[in-house]
C-alpha cells in the first residue's frame, strides 16, 4: 500500500513569511511524528499526535511553530513569521500505534529553505 | 552531552568487510530503533529491539540494557550498503507516545 506522503518536497520561502508543510500517515495508523533535520544536525522530535490530539508537543521549537490533525488522517505543520534558522528537512513519521515498540514509517520529508 | 551517541561518525570499508556502528545512551528506554537513511532517500527502520539480538539478512543488532549500549552489524558489505546509521532511542516515561531521542548518525560508505 501507500506509505507515508509529503508536500511540498521542497519549499523556499522569504523571512517572516508563513508555510504549512502536510503530511498524509499511512492509512489506519493512529500515530503521527513531525521530526527536523538541520543541516549538520540529527533528527529532532517536534510533535506527537495520537489521533487528532497532541499529548506531546514538548518538541516544537518556539510558539511560532503549530500542528493539527484532523480525522485522524492528514496532518499540517505550520511555521509562522519563518526564520532563516528554521531551514531544515521536515519529516513525519506514522506507526500503526503509539509505543516505542512499534516501526515507525516515515515520509520522504519536505525541505525548507528560507531566505 | 547527547543522551545518544554514536561510533564512528563517518566509516570507509572495503566491499566483503565486517562493519560495526555502535550505539550508547545515558537514558532508561522502553525500546532502542536502527534507522537507515539513504543520501537524498528517505529513512527506513531497520531494527527495534528492547532485549537480546536480531537478525535481518546481513544485518544483525544487539543490545546490552544494563550496559545501555547497542551495536549494529553488517556482514559482507556491498557498496549498496553505504547510508547514513541513525540510533534512536524510546526513552522510558515516553514509551507510551514512542517518541524517539536520535544519535546523530554514522555515514558509512563501502567502497568496490
Amino acid at each position: 500500500g501507500a506509505g507515508v506522503s509529503q508536500s511540498p518536497s521542497n519549499k523556499v520561502t522569504e523571512k517572516g513569511k508563513d508555510v504549512e508543510l502536510r503530511c498524509d500517515p499511512i492509512s489506519g495508523h493512529t500515530a503521527l511524528y513531525w521530526y527536523r533535520q538541520s543541516l549538520g544536525q540529527g533528527l529532532e522530535f517536534l510533535i506527537y499526535f495520537q489521533g487528532n490530539s497532541a499529548p506531546d508537543k514538548s518538541g516544537l521549537p518556539s510558539d511560532r511553530f503549530s500542528a493539527e490533525r484532523t480525522g485522524g488522517s492528514v496532518s499540517t505543520l505550520t511555521i509562522q513569521r519563518t526564520q532563516q534558522e528554521d531551514s531544515a528537512v521536515y519529516l513525519c513519521a506514522s506507526s500503526s500505534q503509539s509505543g516505542g515498540w512499534e516501526t515507525q514509517y516515515f515520509g520522504p520529508g519536505t525541505r525548507l529553505l528560507v531566505l | 552531552k547527547n543522551e545518544v551517541e554514536q561510533s564512528p561518525q563517518n566509516l570507509t570499508a572495503q566491499e566483503g568487510e565486517f562493519i560495526t556502528i555502535n550505539c550508547s545512551y545515558s537514558v532508561g528506554i522502553s525500546a532502542l530503533h536502527w534507522l537507515q537513511q539513504h543520501p537524498g532517500g528517505g529513512i527506513v527502520s531497520l531494527f527495534m529491539l528492547s532485549s537480546g539480538k536480531k537478525k535481518h539478512g546481513r544485518l544483525i543488532a544487539t543490545i546490552n540494557i544494563q550496559e545501555k549500549h547497542s551495536s549494529l552489524h553488517i556482514t559482507a558489505s556491498h557498496p549498496r550498503d553505504s547510508a547514513v546509521y541513525i540510533c534512536a532511542v524510546c526513552p522510558q516515561g515516553s514509551g507510551n507516545t514512542g517518541k524517539l531521542i536520535f544519535g546523530q548518525g554514522t555515514t558509512l560508505q563501502v567502497k568496490p
